[in-house]
């Protein structure tokens, strides 16, 4: 099973800011197979970026992914309030597992 | 517009067994492989089970396999799945999503709770 870490655990940051939230795999991962997904209380995800650096549907551009092989990171050029959340990584080339989970919190 | 609803949570003792459904609308329900998410209160996601768009493929994750099975009715636009055996540590919102074992999910249902507990 590939096991994706990510970091940091909490990052604290300001509106206005730039976020970089970094997934790390256990083995490597082909980049048309990782996704991330935001998460606000009491709603399911929503997807934000496929194939490592395609947005969804309707997902402003501030939002953007990036990496190959086992690092991958999303970044946010500059944070809006309804983006504070928690975000996830997953990958579903080989069977599927998801990251623990960045909280993304007000400073 | 895609939704998906799933309904047949609740709470249910150790050892017991639930069936959740997840009635889908809004798009060629045949075409697509569907799968379950689950999350744990305070915890992250976790993915139990896919099914291919015809139903002759299933998967499963290694936590649930022997005690999950996910099927569907593609005459009523649902999937389902049936869980046995359940333990504490299954208490979790459970989501469907479009998707399947290859795929990223962009639509979930709005999740539904099983709580295990005597």
């Amino acid at each position: 099973e590939i096991v994706l870490t990510q970091s940091p655990g909490t990052l604290s940051l300001s509106p206005g800011e730039r976020a970089t939230l970094s997934c790390r795999a256990s083995q490597s991962v082909s980049s048309t197979y990782l996704a991330w997904y935001q998460q606000k209380p009491g709603q399911a995800p929503r997807l934000l970026i496929y194939g490592a650096s395609s947005r969804a549907a309707g997902i402003p551009d501030r939002f953007s992914g990036s990496g190959s092989g086992t690092d991958f990171a999303l970044t946010i050029s500059r944070l809006e309030p309804e983006d504070f959340a928690v975000y996830y990584c997953q990958q579903y080339g080989s069977s599927i597992t998801f990251g623990q989970g960045t909280r993304l919190d007000f400073k | 517009e895609v939704q998906l609803l799933e309904f047949g949570g609740g709470l249910v003792q150790p050892g017991g067994s639930l069936r959740l459904s997840c009635a889908a609308s809004g798009f060629t329900f045949t075409a697509y492989a569907m799968s379950w998410v689950r999350q744990a209160p305070g915890k992250g996601l976790e993915w139990v089970a896919g099914i291919s768009g015809s139903g002759g493929t299933t998967y499963y994750a290694d936590s649930v396999k022997g005690r999950f099975t996910i099927s569907r009715d593609n005459s009523k636009n649902t999937v389902y799945v049936q869980m046995n055996s359940l333990r504490a540590e299954d208490t979790a919102v459970y989501y469907c999503a479009k998707g399947g074992r290859y795929d990223s999910y962009g639509d979930w249902g709005q999740g539904t709770l099983v709580t295990v507990s005597s």
